[in-house]
Formats: structure tokens, sequence, C-alpha cells
């Protein structure tokens, strides 16, 4: 049961052109939100994140709109840059699960090309 | 600050062995949880450990196993190798554990035979 889900495997954007990640969910009790990035032979990085109390979240070039009722969560990456090319995950979390447990979705491979 | 450090990086095993692999935290991070990454899966959850216990399960059999030591490192053991376990095996610290931020290692790559 996948409780996580970005159902694009794959993404390509122009440089300088935004690159829209999306990320869907079925636990109603997750109220965190997190997106991660990959580079290969890399552990996953922390991006940026996003309280289930607000509707949105930036951090410079990213940011990340959270749709409560639609259970829909997505990354905007404006404007994209080649060294942006990564893969990128969704993942949740509920205050009612203690501890370093996130849910993640599979994840989304991102290609900027020049 | 020292990040993340996760032995070996890499290694080869045959099915029925076992495989333990270590983790040292950020120095002060008291929560330790490892992932299993295999490609389509994403990062499944293993386990967490805080100030020695186990706080959280995810839903692997009971071959797979993990333990944390006074100085907050940690060790996880597969027992009784399986093709499918080959994997990329993460390891991530935090704080106190609760919900935001985890920083990760950069992996172990475990390659069954």
């Amino acid at each position: 049961d996948q409780q996580v889900k970005q159902n694009s495997p794959s993404l390509s954007v122009q440089e300088g052109r935004i690159s829209i990640l999306n990320c869907d969910y079925t636990n109603s009790m997750f109220d965190y939100f997190l997106w991660y990035k990959k580079y290969p032979a890399e552990g996953p990085t922390f991006l940026i994140s996003i309280s289930s109390i607000k509707d949105k979240n930036e951090d410079g070039r990213f940011t990340v709109f959270l749709n409560k009722s639609a259970k829909h969560l997505s990354l905007h990456i404006v404007p994209s840059q080649p060294g942006d090319s990564a893969v990128y995950f969704c993942a949740a979390s509920g205050v009612y699960n203690q501890g370093g447990k996130l849910i993640f979705g599979q994840g989304t491979e991102l290609s900027v090309k020049p | 600050k020292a990040g993340v450090t996760q032995t070996p990086r890499y290694l080869i095993k045959t099915r029925g062995q076992q495989v333990t692999l270590s983790c040292s935290p950020i120095s002060g991070h008291r929560s330790v949880s490892w992932y299993q990454q295999t490609p389509g899966q994403g990062l499944q959850f293993l386990f967490e450990y805080f100030s020695e216990t186990q706080r959280n399960k995810g839903n692997f059999p009971g071959r797979f196993s993990g333990r944390q030591f006074s100085n907050s490192r940690s060790e996880m053991n597969v027992s009784t190798l399986e093709l499918g376990d080959s994997a990329l095996y993460l390891c991530a610290s935090s704080l106190q554990g609760l919900a935001g931020e985890l920083f990760f290692g950069e992996g172990s790559r475990l390659t069954v035979l």
C-alpha cells in the first residue's frame, strides 16, 4: 500500500523554465511533508518542508505547495538549472508517528537540459 | 561538522550469508533510522533508534535487525540473505527524531549473489 505516490518517474525541463514535481498521499494523518534531492552515489539531502497548517512555503528558487483537500503537494523550481538534475523524493510524516519515520514516494528523476 | 558516516560503502555477499552495516550519526544526534532503497520502490523505512531503544519498526521480516550503542552509533544486520535484499541501505540521523529533516549518509550498497 503506497501511501505516498509520485506518479511521474521522470521529468525533462529546459534550463530557465519552471520544473513542477508532483506528489499525492492517501493518509490524512500526515501533517508534515518534505522534499529530498538525491544525486547518484550520494545520500538524499533535505530540500524544503511544509507543515499541514500552511499551504505554501518558499526557499529561494524552491516553493512547495500543499493542497490538503486533494491530498496533493507539488515542488516548483524556478528557474531550473542544470545542477538541479537529480532524483527528487517527497516524504510525509505524522505527529502520531514518533521517531525518524518518513514515508517516501518512489522518486521523480528531473533532467534540466541546457 | 562531520556528516553521517556509513561503512562499508560497497559489499557483495552470497545467498544465505549475513551482513552487518554500520552507521555513525552526526555528533549530538540521538536518533538513527535506516532505510532500504531499491529501484522503483523509493526509500522504505526499516527501523529507528533513539537513545538505544527501537522506537519504530517498518514492515520488514525479522531477518532485518538493528541496534544502537550508547554513543548513538548504530548497526543493522540482515541474516540469511536473499537475492531481493540487494539494495542501497541508507542511514539517517536527526537531533531528536521528531518529524523533520533527516540527515542521510551516502549509503551501503549491498549486492547479494
